[in-house]
């Protein structure tokens, strides 16, 4: 039972490329969330999904897009990245029910140039 | 609309001293609270939350908390800090009336325990 994994661990791109992050849990949860990190800031929502070929928008969803192909991924994408969406990108899962935790991936660190 | 303050940057306590961890939230309507730990360059981890029943919540580690509703609190405490205890500490509320059951984060605190 690896949990939430994330891939990849660290990238550095150029202004103006793209990539995708990718998100995986074993877990069978329905919801699952991007959130980035910045100094200072705590965590802010990105998107989130609230089950497959579901998205929704977050708190800061401008330059990003989503995708829940399958219950068990969702996929980040940068289509034309910034230096300000330099940060440290998190995806959580969860169960449908609002008492419910959300569990963490390990983390993409994430540096445009 | 829903808020977090956690009002310190840093908390510096020594190793076999309590500490506590301030966290205030703002919501519409009831809250679900919740308090994550990360250590250096890894995710968050869970500690313990709130849901209902007996305002103080025990967790992962030794750590607990106590919900107080007139105040809008939920600190986090420990009797007797270790200096492994060093890390990140962020606080999140969730309005049980919010479908997309997301969290609102505060700023983080770091906790600094000196041997």
């Amino acid at each position: 039972n690896a949990g939430v994994t994330q891939t990849p661990k660290f990238r550095v791109l150029k202004t103006g490329q793209s990539m995708t992050l990718l998100c995986a849990q074993d877990m069978n949860h329905e919801y699952m969330y991007w959130y980035r990190q910045d100094p200072g800031m705590g965590l802010r929502l990105i998107h989130y999904s609230v089950g497959e070929g579901t998205t929704a928008k977050g708190e800061v969803p401008d330059g990003y897009n989503v995708s829940r192909l399958k219950k068990q991924n969702f996929l980040l994408g940068l289509e034309s990245a910034a230096p300000s969406q330099t940060s440290v990108y998190f995806c959580a899962s969860s169960y449908v029910a609002p008492q419910e935790t959300q569990y963490f991936g390990p983390g993409t660190r994430l540096l445009v140039l | 609309a829903q808020s977090v303050a956690q009002p310190e940057d840093q908390v510096n306590v020594a190793e076999g001293n309590p500490l506590t961890v301030k966290c205030t939230y703002s919501v519409s309507g009831n809250p679900y609270l919740f308090w994550y730990v990360q250590y250096p360059n890894r995710g968050l981890q869970f500690l313990l939350k709130y849901i209902t029943g007996d305002n103080l919540v025990k967790g992962s580690y030794g750590f607990e908390a106590e919900f107080n509703k007139s105040q809008t609190s939920f600190h986090l405490k420990k009797p007797s800090a270790l200096v492994s205890d060093s890390a990140l500490y962020f606080c999140a509320v969730r309005d049980i009336m919010d479908s997309s059951y997301k969290l609102i984060f505060g700023s983080g605190t770091r906790l600094l325990v000196r041997p």
